[in-house]
């Protein structure tokens, strides 16, 4: 069962704007995980921030976790039409369970238009 | 090529015939993953393995699928008697146990059961 919803579901904005999407997730984590998935394709893996970490950059992208609201945010800054894709958040569990699985959301369509 | 390969891309089968997934992980990746994913939905995790102990199984792995990693290096994943509920996107992943159990993912292979 997935256990991350993305927020929103489809975001459409121009070249230039920026996208922010926001994942809420139900269990303990240890970490957290943004992809992005063009059409069709296999995903990307985008940033990876700990449950130990409040906030992370990596180029136009940062993410914000909060474990006490249990959510985590992903703004990408200036966005270009390449950035079209669909994101999907991402969480493993925390250690003590043992599992090794990443548990993904139903993502979010985003659409730059140029 | 350094990244996950998967064969093939694409699938078209009747009901009922069985079909197999071959998946070659990055090299030294000692974790392999196989996720399916239904159109506009995301990933949801069926099998995992370390070097070849298939460790976790979800319950979405009916007793028609099986995989397998017999030498610790490249997976197979079949399904026997396919159903038209069979029909998603096949992904698999590997990682290296470390660096926060990134997982990186192949193109996929497209499944349609006619």
């Amino acid at each position: 069962s997935q256990q991350g919803e993305e927020d929103p579901q489809a975001l459409s904005i121009q070249e230039g704007e920026n996208a922010t999407m926001n994942c809420s997730y139900k269990t303990s984590i240890n970490n957290l995980q943004w992809y992005r998935q063009n059409s069709g394709r296999g995903l990307v893996h985008l940033i990876l921030i700990r449950s130990n970490e409040r906030e992370k950059h990596s180029g136009r992208l940062r993410v914000t976790l909060d474990t006490s609201k249990k959510s985590s945010s992903l703004l990408i800054t200036a966005s270009r039409a390449a950035d079209t894709a669909s994101y999907f958040c991402a969480t493993l569990s925390h250690m003590d369970t043992g599992r090794r699985a990443l548990t993904f959301g139903s993502g979010t369509r985003l659409q730059v238009q140029p | 090529d350094t990244g996950v390969s998967q064969n093939p891309r694409h699938k078209i089968t009747k009901r009922g015939q069985n079909v197999t997934f071959r998946c070659d992980p990055i090299s030294e990746h000692n974790r392999l993953y196989w996720y399916r994913q239904t159109l506009g939905q995301g990933p949801e995790f069926l099998t995992y393995f370390q070097n070849e102990a298939q460790l976790e199984k979800s319950r979405l792995l009916s007793d028609r699928f099986s995989a397998e990693r017999p030498k610790g290096s490249f997976s197979t994943l079949e399904i026997q008697r396919t159903e038209q509920g069979d029909s998603a996107m096949y992904l698999c992943a590997s990682s290296s146990g470390q660096g926060g159990e990134t997982q990186y993912f192949g193109p996929g292979t497209r499944l349609l059961v006619l």
